[in-house]
């Protein structure tokens, strides 16, 4: 496989459940990052991790819970959501995080849905 | 607080013209601006850049023009193909990118 894959396409689940969310990247990118686009607005930044390190939290609620065990994966560990966190996340990966010259790949997102 | 605006949620051209897409930004320290397509079902990609060095870039059908003072950029394609109809992102970048809220362009036959 090529480019950044994430898993599940689609997930439903309760506010009660614990689910994960999968990114993978086969790209050899040292930097990956979760976005959270909801209908109309803009993608937010939620964490980015560079070389397996997080540099950044951008104020995310803690019921979400990223893990970054090597720099080809990343998790996004979901518990006790809300139906307002129903929307479409998405990894991405880029060559080293600050480097402007690249963009990033994104892969193409869980359509996640709270109920 | 949004540093980057896409104004117009939604534009309709006709195959064959030309598409202008804009993206207004407030911050001064993004140095690199980019632009990404989006298909339903499928993440944002890239689609083209500017350094803040320079005032246009072009690749192929695509042209993108920065106007520092302004803080202003746009996306020009020409001639728009119906295969162009999707969501366009503007990002700006000082490190991290911040995106707008996406245009949704529809080309008409």
């Amino acid at each position: 496989e090529t480019g950044v894959t994430q898993t599940p396409r689609h997930l439903v689940m309760g506010m009660t459940n614990k689910k994960s969310l999968k990114c993978e990247q086969h790209l050899g990118h040292n930097a990956m990052y979760w976005y959270k686009q909801s209908a109309k607005k803009p993608l937010e930044l939620m964490f980015v991790y560079n070389f397996k390190e997080q540099t950044e939290n951008n104020s995310v609620p803690s019921r979400f819970s990223p893990e970054c065990p090597n720099s080809s994966h990343l998790f996004l560990h979901l518990h006790t959501l809300q139906p307002e966190d129903s929307a479409l996340y998405l990894c991405a990966s880029s060559q080293e995080e600050g480097l402007r010259d690249y963009g990033y790949t994104f892969g193409s997102g869980t359509r996640l849905t709270v109920v | 607080d949004q540093q980057v605006k896409q104004n117009s949620p939604s534009l309709s051209v006709q195959e064959g013209r030309i598409s202008i897409l804009n993206c207004d930004y407030t911050n001064s320290m993004f140095d690199y601006f980019l632009w990404y397509k989006k298909y339903p079902a499928e993440g944002p990609t890239f689609l083209i850049s500017i350094s803040s060095i320079k005032d246009k870039n072009e690749d192929g059908r695509f042209t993108v023009f920065l106007n520092k003072s302004a803080k202003h950029l746009s996306l020009h394609i020409v001639p728009s193909q119906p295969g162009d109809s999707a969501v366009y992102f503007c990002a700006a970048s000082w490190g991290k990118l911040q995106f707008g809220a996406g245009t949704q362009v529809v080309v008409t036959p």
